[in-house]
């Protein structure tokens, strides 16, 4: 079975604190995604990465950066955390097709 | 602008009952439309695939139907059970664009079953 962990399930972090969620995923997947997940808006992407040092933007990037050093492991990082980021934060893999992605457990992000 | 939306955000169907998801998508360039179902607590969990050449493909007790014509896309669960709860989503994939693959969810529809 394909696994994508992440590395809480909860977090809580003061405004203007620099936040790393890291994601691993165990099935050699070159394709991972970090999305976030609000109330009444469904998935937004926020970036992707398609290989590894390699990432592209998705929808809503503003506030986020990644890093993909190594195949299996992806990050997301806000360099100065807002209460606007309080969210739940998911990160997927896929190989192909590229549509049928494996999600992780999701990370609750909130920013006070 | 192009986007997939639900009709129902809640649906609340009798155990042993069948249930049925619709979708509406606006962008017929959409090369396949999927349906992922997110329990409480869990990330969200592929269920379906379909192709846009095709208007209906089945699954263990679940089955897809497209209707081109009317852009609309639904989700059949047949003789639901209590492990159906959860919020399903459909997406469509938009194929490439601006180099990457795009791929857009709808908001959710939460299903419940009542014993």
């Amino acid at each position: 079975d394909v696994k994508v962990t992440q590395s809480s399930r909860y977090l809580v972090k003061r405004t203007g604190e620099k936040v790393f969620l890291e994601c691993v995923q165990d099935m050699d997947h070159e394709n991972m995604f970090w999305y976030r997940q609000d109330p009444g808006l469904g998935l937004r992407l926020i970036y992707f990465s398609y290989d590894v040092k390699m990432k592209e933007k998705g929808d809503i990037p503003e506030g986020y950066s990644v890093s993909r050093e190594k195949k299996e492991r992806f990050s997301l990082i806000l360099e100065s955390a807002s209460t606007n980021q309080t969210s739940m934060y998911l990160c997927a893999s896929a190989g192909t097709p590229l549509y049928e992605q494996y999600f992780g457990p999701g990370t609750r992000l909130t920013v006070t | 602008g192009e986007s997939v939306g639900l009709h129902l955000p809640t649906l609340s169907v009798q155990e042993g009952d069948n249930s049925i998801i619709n979708c509406a998508y606006s962008n017929s360039a959409s090369d396949y439309f999927i349906w992922y179902k997110q329990e409480s607590g869990k990330g969200p969990q592929f269920i379906i695939d379909i192709r846009s050449n095709m208007d209906k493909r089945q699954g263990q007790r679940v089955t897809v139907l497209l209707n081109k014509t009317v852009k609309h896309l639904s989700l059949q669960i047949a003789a639901t059970q209590p492990g159906d709860s959860a919020v399903y989503f459909c997406a469509e994939n938009m194929g490439v664009i601006q180099g990457a693959q795009k791929l857009v969810f709808g908001q959710g529809t939460r299903l419940t079953i009542n014993p």
